[in-house]
């Protein structure tokens, strides 16, 4: 049992370079968020998937996109990098949104944009 | 909105000693769950601690036990009898029974001295 595993660990990318970021649970969770987490700041909601099928936006979505693939699988997408994207990705799921359930989170994908 | 703050930037404690890390939130809900996260070094995020607010009793994980004080809209954090694996970024997180994510606060750094 793996839990909520990230790729890639660590990118570097160039403005204007788009990638996504793939996450990817294995305790049949429903939601799956994607935070981002910036220095001397808490993580802060970019898009969640409440349910297979559907997503809504967070705190910050601007320049990103998600596809919630299946059940377990929520991924993340640049379409255009820029410098203000440079932080620490967290990807989390949690059984069902709304429960208060503790959200469980992979390790992290360190994003450079230079 | 609900607002997260954690005004301890950063602290150190002995090993073997008590340390408490304050936390402060900010809602008009009256039902909502709290939450404290260790981040170390490695980056994970992992859970510490869970309270839910309509819960009197103070939450208690073998070293790790909270005063919650909901008049006040306080959410501290003791940790007793700290090792050296404490040492980590401890952050604060708040969540309303209709939230789809955390708040989280700024984060406070724990440094165990040997």
């Amino acid at each position: 049992n793996a839990g909520v595993t990230q790729t890639p660990k660590f990118q570097v990318l160039k403005t204007g370079q788009s990638m996504t970021l793939q996450c990817a649970q294995d305790m049949n969770h429903n939601s799956m968020y994607w935070y981002r987490q910036d220095p001397g700041m808490g993580l802060r909601l970019i898009y969640y998937s409440a349910s297979e099928g559907t997503t809504d936006k967070g705190e910050v979505p601007n320049g990103y996109n998600v596809s919630r693939l299946n059940k377990r699988e929520f991924s993340l997408r640049l379409e255009s990098a820029a410098p203000s994207q440079t932080s620490v990705y967290f990807c989390a799921s949690t059984q069902a949104a709304g429960l208060q359930e503790t959200q469980y989170f992979g390790p992290g994908t360190r994003l450079l944009v230079l | 909105a609900q607002t997260v703050t954690q005004s301890q930037p950063e602290m150190s404690v002995q090993e073997a000693e008590t340390v408490t890390l304050s936390c402060t939130y900010d809602t008009s809900e009256s039902n909502y769950y709290l939450f404290w996260y260790k981040q170390p070094p490695s980056r994970q995020m992992i859970l510490v601690i869970r309270q839910e607010a309509y819960k009197q009793q103070n939450a208690t994980e073998n070293r790790f036990s909270v005063n919650f004080q909901k008049a006040a809209k306080s959410f501290s954090l003791k940790i007793s009898d700290s090792q050296l694996g404490d040492t980590a970024m401890y952050f604060c997180a708040f969540m309303k029974p209709s939230g789809q994510n955390f708040v989280f606060g700024p984060g406070t750094r724990l440094s165990v001295l040997p």
